[in-house]
């Protein structure tokens, strides 16, 4: 079975800074990623699809990239209203939809 | 406006039945793939089940399998989730949510499930 490891699990920054959050998957998984937003006592929200593509009316500070068999999630200037828990999630062709532990971020 | 609205969750006791659902609108309903998923109290999402267009295939995650049964009705923009023989590690939040390529981009607001 693919693992999906998410990391770090919290972290704290402050407004402006650029935030980075890792998915590494066990073994390839192509162009199979997606990124969500959680606040709390909320739906999750998509923002990144197929590894870098902007969902529609989500802000152009959030982007997502791949380097083989890791996958980075960027806010490039931190806002206060993007304290959340943010999961990777993989499709597996099982079929199995796998997500990562989950960042919490929050504002110093 | 895409809405997903759950309902049906609730307390029951462990080895007890309940049937989740999830109404649809704003939406061809009947022409995606649907799912279901869970979240624990204070942990990570975790998928359950989902559902072709038409019904004709399912699937589910190993722990729910022969207990849970996902279905849906295209005339009502329905989507369910039978639950039986449910465990204390069932109590989750349940969440519908429309399939997007290898993602889901909507989900409802959650019905809560307790089992204890």
């Amino acid at each position: 079975d693919i693992q999906m490891t998410q990391s770090p699990s919290s972290l704290s920054a402050s407004v402006g800074d650029r935030v980075t959050i890792t998915c590494q998957a066990s073994q390839d998984i192509s162009n199979s990623l997606n990124w969500y937003q959680q606040k709390p006592g909320k739906a999750p929200k998509l923002l990144i699809y197929d590894v870098s593509n902007l969902e529609t009316g989500v802000p152009s500070r959030f982007s997502g990239s791949a380097s083989g068999t890791d996958f980075t999630f960027t806010i490039s200037s931190l806002q206060p209203e993007d304290t959340a828990t943010y999961y990777c999630q993989h499709f597996d062709n099982l079929p199995m939809y796998i997500f990562g532990q989950g960042t919490k971020l929050e504002i110093k | 406006e895409v809405q997903l609205v759950e309902s049906g969750g609730g307390l029951v006791q462990p080895g007890g039945s309940l049937r989740l659902s999830c109404a649809a609108s704003g939406f061809t309903f009947s022409s995606y793939w649907m799912s279901w998923a869970r979240q624990a109290p204070g942990k990570g999402l975790e998928w359950v089940a989902n559902i072709k267009q038409d019904g004709s295939e399912k699937y589910y995650v190993d722990s729910v399998k022969g207990r849970f049964t996902i279905s849906r009705d295209n005339a009502k923009n329905s989507l369910y989730l039978q639950l039986n023989s449910l465990r204390a590690e069932d109590t989750a939040v349940y969440y519908c949510a429309r399939h997007k390529r290898t993602g889901f981009d909507y989900w409802g607001q959650g019905t809560l499930v307790t089992v204890s």
